[in-house]
Order: structure tokens, then sequence, then C-alpha cells
């Protein structure tokens, strides 16, 4: 089992350019979880899938993000126009319905926007 | 509001010597209760977990966790500390039957003294 897969897992981009963040979750894990982590917030839920569907965004902060689950084994977040204040660790995670409570996550995506 | 607090920022224990680290949650209910630890650069790694049952829990890496309704809290233990301990260690919650919602607290960053 290769784990949650994340890419890129740095990104360097100017202000108001968009920026597609990549998740393969764990086969068989039908739970999708994106995250973000500052030194100020710390770990924020952003939004989470079950099968392929939004189940919550609340955490996602404007409508500057965006995040779809085309299939199973597919999602990205997308920052568009991204902006300073972006700049994080953005972390992909897996669970599954029996164990939604117990999440697998990925190694992160570093994002810095100038 | 529902909240995890870990009160210390950041601790320093000798290797070889004892470890304690704090965790205190804010819920209505006992939620589910978990320790992650993050490595520099890497993703979060599931150290264990409480849903019910016994209040001592074990874990991976000859961590424990002891679970205390009454104070609130999720404390995680290890009796001897190894340099390759060094790490950022969360506590987190999730309400009981909102599979995803976890809450984290800001992080305890360990360091080892040789």
């Amino acid at each position: 089992d290769a784990g949650v897969i994340q890419s890129p897992r740095h990104e360097v981009t100017e202000m108001g350019q968009e920026v597609t963040l990549r998740c393969k979750p764990i086969s068989g894990h039908d739970y999708l979880f994106w995250y973000r982590q500052t030194m100020m917030r710390g770990l924020e839920l952003l939004i989470y899938f079950n099968n392929n569907v939004p189940i919550d965004d609340s955490g996602m902060p404007e409508d500057r993000f965006s995040a779809k689950m085309p299939n199973a084994s597919f999602s990205t977040l997308k920052i568009q126009p991204s902006e300073p204040r972006d700049s994080a660790v953005y972390f992909c995670a897996a669970g599954t319905s029996g164990n939604t409570d117990t999440q697998y996550f990925g190694p992160g995506t570093r994002l810095t926007v100038l | 509001a529902q909240s995890v607090t870990q009160p210390d920022i950041h601790i320093t224990v000798s290797e070889g010597a004892s470890l304690e680290l704090r965790c205190n949650y804010s819920y209505g209910a006992t939620p589910y209760l978990f320790w992650y630890v993050q490595s520099p650069g890497q993703g979060l790694q599931l150290l264990l977990k409480y849903f019910s049952g016994d209040t001592l829990v074990q874990g991976i890496k000859g961590f424990e966790a002891e679970f205390k309704r009454s104070q609130s809290s999720f404390n995680l233990r290890k009796p001897s500390v190894h340099w390759s301990d060094a790490a950022e260690y969360f506590c987190a919650a999730a309400p009981y039957n909102q599979g995803g919602k976890l809450i984290f607290g800001q992080g305890t960053e360990l360091s080892v003294k040789p």
C-alpha cells in the first residue's frame, strides 16, 4: 500500500497565479480530507468528501478555494487567485466508512506564494 | 465551542527520561481522541486512539495515553524517550459519529537532549 500521495511536494508561485494541489488517496478509503497547516492557525480542516461527494466545506476560507474529487482515486484543491497568506502546508488524508475517525495523512504540499 | 488544548508549546527532555505531553479537550460529550506525531517535512502519523473502554491506551513506538474524563484530559506518555522521538505531537478530537471533523491542538514540539 503506497499510502496517500500528494503532488507537488513543494510549490512556489507568484501572487495572482492559479495553484492546483493534487491528492491520490489510499485505495478503498472512501473518505478524503484536505487540511491546511500554518504557524498561526495550526491544522485546519478545509473540506472533506465521502464517496467523491463533498460533505462539509465549512472550513474553506474563501471563494478563491475550491476542491473536487472526480473519482475515487483523485482529488484536487485549487486556489485562484493565490495570495501570500495562502502560504502553508496542505495535507490530504484518507479514511474509511467503518473507521472515519482514523485518518491517514499524506506527506503534504508546501505552498509558498510570493 | 469545541476545542483541544495542548498547554505546552515546546518541551525538552533528556534521552532516557520519561515524557508526558498534556492534552485537554472541551466538548459536550466525550469525543474520540487521538495522538499524532509529525516529523520535520513529513505528514502526520497516528500514534494511538481512544474510542471507549479501557482508559489506558497503548500505541506504536512505546507510547501510551490515559483518558481521564474527570479532567477532560488525554495525556501522552512514554517511559523512556529516544532521540528519534524528537518531533511535533498533536492531540486531536472528533465528536462521536461526526466522522471526519477532527479538531487538532496547536501541537507540542519535543526536543531530546543527548
